[in-house]
């Protein structure tokens, strides 16, 4: 069974200009989860998805940050315009439903902004 | 808003010794799991705990939740270098800032 893939693995990019990081979940999981893990701490939730809607984005910087889930399948997180403290790992998740079940994590995409 | 924390932030201990995480919160778990990330790879779920006072093995590695279900433990016994990782604890698939481990040969 494949995992969860993401792209690109690594992107360096300066201060002010735009990035997006690809997501394709393990086929059939309906919940899509992206995080932000900054180095030596553990992973922050930014946004998670139920299919195509959206059912947390509480932590998601909206002025600066999006994403979306067309057809409920792959998704896209973009940063508009990246600040220096966006430099991170931008890991994203799948499982089959919300509550009490397992989730499986791509290996991330390391974003550093300079 | 849930508060998890970890302790301890860091450990480093040498191959063979035995060691103890917690993980705590400051509001009742609704069901906590434990995963393991390693350099460069994501997390990966080793259990999930779901009732107050559950106790589950998976081979030299021993979880314990409270009984109030606002607490939990991991335990390992005669830890070894591939144990070495970042710890982590989770509720709702929010996320501690983890123990960092490592075992030296």
């Amino acid at each position: 069974e494949a995992g969860v893939a993401q792209s690109p693995r690594y992107k360096i990019i300066e201060k002010r200009q735009s990035v997006a990081f690809w997501c394709n979940p393990i086929s059939g999981h309906a919940t899509l989860y992206w995080y932000q893990q900054i180095l030596g701490q553990g992973p922050k939730l930014l946004i998670q998805f139920q299919n195509n809607g959206v059912v947390d984005d509480s932590q998601l910087p909206k002025d600066r940050f999006s994403a979306e889930r067309l057809k409920g399948v792959d998704s896209t997180l973009k940063i508009q315009p990246a600040k220096l403290e966006d430099s991170a790992v931008y890991l994203c998740a799948s499982s089959l439903a919300i509550m009490n079940t397992e989730a499986f994590f791509g290996q991330g995409t390391r974003l550093t902004v300079v | 808003t849930q508060l998890l924390e970890q302790s301890p932030q860091f450990l480093s201990i040498q191959e063979g010794e035995n060691l103890t995480v917690y993980c705590n919160s400051s509001s009742v778990f609704s069901s906590l799991q434990w995963y393991r990330q390693e350099p460069g790879e994501g997390p990966v779920l080793l259990v999930t705990v779901v009732t107050g006072g559950e106790v589950k093995k998976l081979k030299r590695l021993t979880f314990q939740f409270g009984d109030a279900r606002k607490d939990s433990s991991l335990h390992i016994t005669a830890a070894q270098p591939g144990d070495t990782g970042l710890y982590l604890c989770a509720d709702d698939m929010r996320f501690g800032a983890g123990t960092r481990l490592t075992v030296k040969p």
